[in-house]
């Protein structure tokens, strides 16, 4: 059974530039979450997309943005990126029904420079 | 809000030795309470879970009990292997209507020597 895979596993981007980031979730699962983390802020939530629609948010500003497809594949995307949004961005999928937790993928690691 | 306060490390510990991570938590409700383990340059895996108080989860030779009344949820294991040194997260996960999140600690580092 494949696991939750993110795509690219590493990006390097500039100042000012955007960037999108993709993630496919486990086979059947409709729910998409995704985390960033960084060692000085740990683990954040940032949005959680359900069946395309976007069900819960975190405390980040509009630069981060995401969306779900019918396929259940999810993206995000930062624009205007600044030096402080280097980190790890997690993907995770999860089923409805039972809280049993969610499956991550390995991150795709983002450095701004 | 909802918080999870972790047992601050790093904790380097002797192969056999016994583990306790210490996992308090505050939430508004009833959550869901997890441990995952996060190995070098990977992704978070679920090592153990309870939903409900006074469950045990165990994986792997771990456990943990969730604990109403102390709001807790410290992790266990009888003896460590050098396997197990990575970083450890205690998490809680509440519902708000369809929605969901994880909240998470701050990580505790284990390192186990041989």
């Amino acid at each position: 059974k494949a696991g939750v895979t993110q795509t690219p596993r590493y990006l390097i981007k500039t100042r000012g530039q955007q960037v999108t980031l993709s993630c496919s979730p486990i086979s059947g699962h409709r729910s998409v979450s995704w985390y960033q983390q960084t060692p000085g802020q740990g683990l954040q939530f940032l949005f959680e997309y359900f069946s395309e629609t976007q069900r819960n948010k975190g405390n980040f500003p509009g630069r981060f943005s995401g969306r779900q497809f019918s396929n259940s594949r999810s993206e995000m995307n930062v624009s205007t990126l600044e030096l402080g949004d280097s980190a790890l961005y997690l993907c995770a999928s999860g089923r409805t029904g039972e809280d049993y937790g969610y499956t991550f993928g390995s991150g795709t690691r983002l450095t701004v420079v | 809000g909802n918080s999870v306060t972790q047992m601050e490390g790093p904790v380097t510990l002797s192969e056999e030795a016994f583990l306790t991570i210490n996992c308090t938590y505050t939430a508004t409700g009833y959550p869901s309470l997890f441990w995952y383990v996060q190995y070098p340059g990977e992704g978070l895996q679920l090592l153990l879970k309870a939903t409900k108080a006074d469950d045990k989860g165990s994986n792997k030779g771990f456990e943990a009990t969730y604990r109403k009344e102390t709001t807790s949820f410290h992790l266990e294991k009888g003896s460590v292997q050098v396997s197990d040194s990575a970083v450890y997260f205690c998490a809680l996960s509440l519902i708000s209507g369809s929605a969901r999140q994880l909240t998470f600690g701050s990580g505790t580092q284990l390192t186990v020597l041989p």
